[in-house]
């Protein structure tokens, strides 16, 4: 399957542990990669290659793989997190080299 | 600093046509895979085409192949996107983004209507 799969929703409290789950087959030889996205904003790379963070990107963002599963952790979750967060990998498919998940809708309590 | 600008996006008929222009700065443009991805209003992220650093190698998404095609000029830092025959589940924002195994780079995105 070329299709990863997110939760619709997660919420946290403040300052509190969340994980984001992403899903595939893909994910078991290409690294996921995270985006951050706020309403009426593009996209932001938060994890790379399975736990690289981009210049800016706080700390309390990590990420990791277990078998066909990514995780997104945040650590102590602030309210600027609150945001759709989408997966995305390769895909070994030659038809369809890159697939993103549904994206889920984090909210800071 | 780098910046991906979006544009030519605008309301279009059904079984039109539209070509979408990305301006690159600040990065080596001719390095770099390039992507279009898309946002259908209140929903999620579509991936929809890629494109080599030298156009050698070019992939579609089932739902835009022989419709879309992408294509880029090194020599003005440009990625295009001519899109035919437009349908209405067409409308989206449509990205621009940098890289091959993750995208690090995103515009802000151009909208595409389209609608008779």
């Amino acid at each position: 399957s070329s299709e990863l799969t997110q939760d619709p929703a997660v919420s946290v409290a403040l300052g509190q542990t969340v994980r984001i789950t992403c899903q595939g087959d893909s994910l078991r030889s290409s690294y996921a990669s995270w985006y951050q996205q706020k309403p009426g904003q593009a996209p932001v790379l938060v994890i790379y290659a399975k736990n690289n963070r981009p210049s800016g990107i706080p700390d309390r963002f990590s990420g990791s793989t277990s078998g066909n599963t990514a995780s997104l952790t945040i650590t102590g979750a602030q309210a600027e997190d609150e945001a759709d967060y989408y997966c995305n990998s390769r895909d070994s498919s030659a038809y369809r080299p890159v697939v993103f998940g549904g994206g889920t809708k984090l909210t800071v309590l | 600093e780098v910046q991906l600008v979006e544009s030519g996006g605008g309301l279009v008929k059904p079984g039109g046509s539209l070509r979408l222009s990305c301006a690159a700065s600040g990065f080596i443009f001719s390095a770099y895979t390039m992507n279009w991805v898309r946002q259908t209003p209140g929903k999620g992220l579509e991936w929809l085409s890629s494109i080599s650093s030298s156009s050698t190698y070019i992939f579609y998404a089932d739902s835009v192949k022989g419709r879309f095609t992408i294509s880029r000029d090194n020599a003005k830092n440009s990625l295009y996107l001519q899109m035919n025959n437009l349908r209405a589940e067409d409308t989206a924002v449509y990205f621009c983004a940098s890289g091959y195994d993750y995208f690090d780079y995103w515009g802000q995105g151009t909208l595409l209507p389209v609608s008779s």
